[in-house]
């Protein structure tokens, strides 16, 4: 059964860079599209943008310019960098998996990880 | 950043039946097909519908989804306490090189 689990700083200053980290467990990494959603405070889900085959990347339209999503096939893990945070970036960031099904579901998704922006 | 709409709120008592709408547009659900998750306090959103109305292994079957249109709507049938959590739709939008849209969300109490 695929797991999955973020890691990365709970605390990070405005203006800097976020990086988080998806450690996939239970399967490989190959041909699924890894997947990063955040969810601010009192808000709805948000779609940040996923990776697929380690090239292939699809991003938000209103996140692209601070985005990159990149893939480490030998460690079985995903990453997401977002530059020049604000407190609007406050949220909890999850990571997903798409492609078991055929209609792009999101079928596993990690716990999720809480990032706050403060200085 | 929801492009797709849905009421909410929602709420009934044990037993009886609930359904959430969602709507959105022909580069959207009129596209393609919908999925269905919930989400729970404190919790990771689950897959609960994909491709309008198929149920993940393990998803009772008082889940229903369907699709017409540009819009589909989830049904709670025979609601229990434990459906008591937040539902959202989501889909991938075809405009601006694709990009995957949720619902603004709706809260399910049971009275």
């Amino acid at each position: 059964q695929v797991q999955l689990q973020e890691s990365g700083p709970g605390l990070v200053k405005p203006s800097e860079t976020l990086s988080l980290t998806c450690s996939v467990s239970g399967g490989s990494i190959s041909s699924y599209y890894w997947t990063w959603f955040r969810r601010p405070p009192g808000k709805g889900l948000e779609y940040i943008g996923y990776i697929y085959n380690s090239v292939s990347t699809n991003y938000s339209p209103s996140l692209r310019s601070r985005v990159t999503i990149s893939e480490d096939t030998s460690k079985n893990q995903f990453s997401l960098r977002l530059m020049s945070v604000t407190a609007a970036d406050t949220a909890v960031y999850y990571c997903a998996r798409a492609g078991y099904y055929s209609s792009g579901a999101f079928d596993v998704w990690g716990q999720g990880t809480m990032v706050t922006v403060s200085s | 950043q929801s492009v797709l709409t849905q009421p909410p709120s929602a709420s009934g008592t044990p037993g009886q039946r609930v359904t959430i709408s969602c709507s959105g547009s022909s580069s959207n659900i009129g596209s393609n097909p919908v999925n269905w998750y919930q989400q729970l306090p404190g919790t990771a959103p689950k897959l609960l519908i994909f491709s309008n109305n198929q149920r993940p292994s393990g998803v009772p079957d008082r889940f229903s989804g369907s699709r017409s249109g540009a819009s589909a709507s989830l049904a709670i049938s025979g609601l229990q306490s434990e459906d008591e959590a937040g539902y959202y739709c989501g889909t991938w939008d075809d405009s601006l090189n694709g990009f995957y849209v949720f619902g603004t969300g709706t809260k399910v109490t049971v009275l």
